[in-house]
């Protein structure tokens, strides 16, 4: 069974950091692309980065490009995403998604999430 | 950046009306465009991708069509399980978008 299990969401000041990390198993990690979306309260979807199979290609949404970095680690089936420089706006829940295939950005999985609060 | 625009934004339906939630493209997306499926504190559920493919177990009730700018969600009878909240995500080019979503309620 395909599981991505995401983790490290928390409470932080605006202006502090937090990585967030998915565990992946069921699927061979290092053949697809990975994503996170966030959901913050009362609103809906948004994709927040994305990246290759390989790390070769990584993309960000306007709204965090400069403030979050995402990066995968194939031996340990991980995806994580490091958030610097965290605002108030940036409080949601965040979903790890694994692509459908070909980097297409068909988000097929998704984990069931981890919340981050920005709030001082 | 491409727009995905989605009406209604939420509508009230009875167990087994026929339901269609339309989304737009601000361009020409050709057919890369997912459909999804939301419950309240649940995580996002892929229905349809490629504009009209099934993903794997979702039932024959759900159908997708349009290519283009213009697309639609139908689900054929609604069922109780089926109130949710419907998003349609763009992935022509990147930054990938969703639309606002669609609340369908009792």
């Amino acid at each position: 069974e395909v599981q991505l299990v995401e983790s490290g969401g928390g409470l932080v000041q605006p202006g502090r950091s937090l990585r967030l990390s998915c565990a992946a198993s069921g699927f061979s990690f290092d053949d697809y692309a990975m994503h996170w979306v966030r959901r913050a309260p009362g609103k809906g979807l948004e994709w927040v980065s994305g990246i290759s199979w390989n790390s070769g290609a990584t993309h960000y949404a306007d709204s965090v490009k400069g403030r979050f970095t995402i990066s995968r680690d194939n031996a340990k089936n991980s995806l994580y995403l490091q958030l610097n420089g965290l605002r108030p706006e940036d409080t949601a829940l965040y979903y790890c998604a694994k692509d459908g295939g070909g980097n297409s950005g068909n988000m097929d999985v998704w984990g069931k999430g981890t919340t981050v609060t920005v709030s001082s | 950046d491409i727009q995905m625009t989605q009406s209604p934004s939420s509508l009230s339906a009875s167990v087994g009306d026929r339901v269609t939630i339309t989304c737009r493209a601000s361009q020409g997306i050709s057919n890369d465009l997912a459909w999804f499926q939301q419950k309240p504190g649940k995580a996002p559920k892929s229905l349809i991708y490629a504009a009209s493919t099934l993903q794997s177990g979702v039932p024959s009730k759900f159908s997708g069509s349009g290519s283009g700018t213009y697309f639609t969600l139908t689900i054929s009878s609604l069922q109780p399980e089926d109130f949710a909240t419907y998003y349609c995500q763009q992935y022509n080019s990147y930054p990938l978008t969703f639309g606002g979503g669609t609340k369908v309620e009792i």
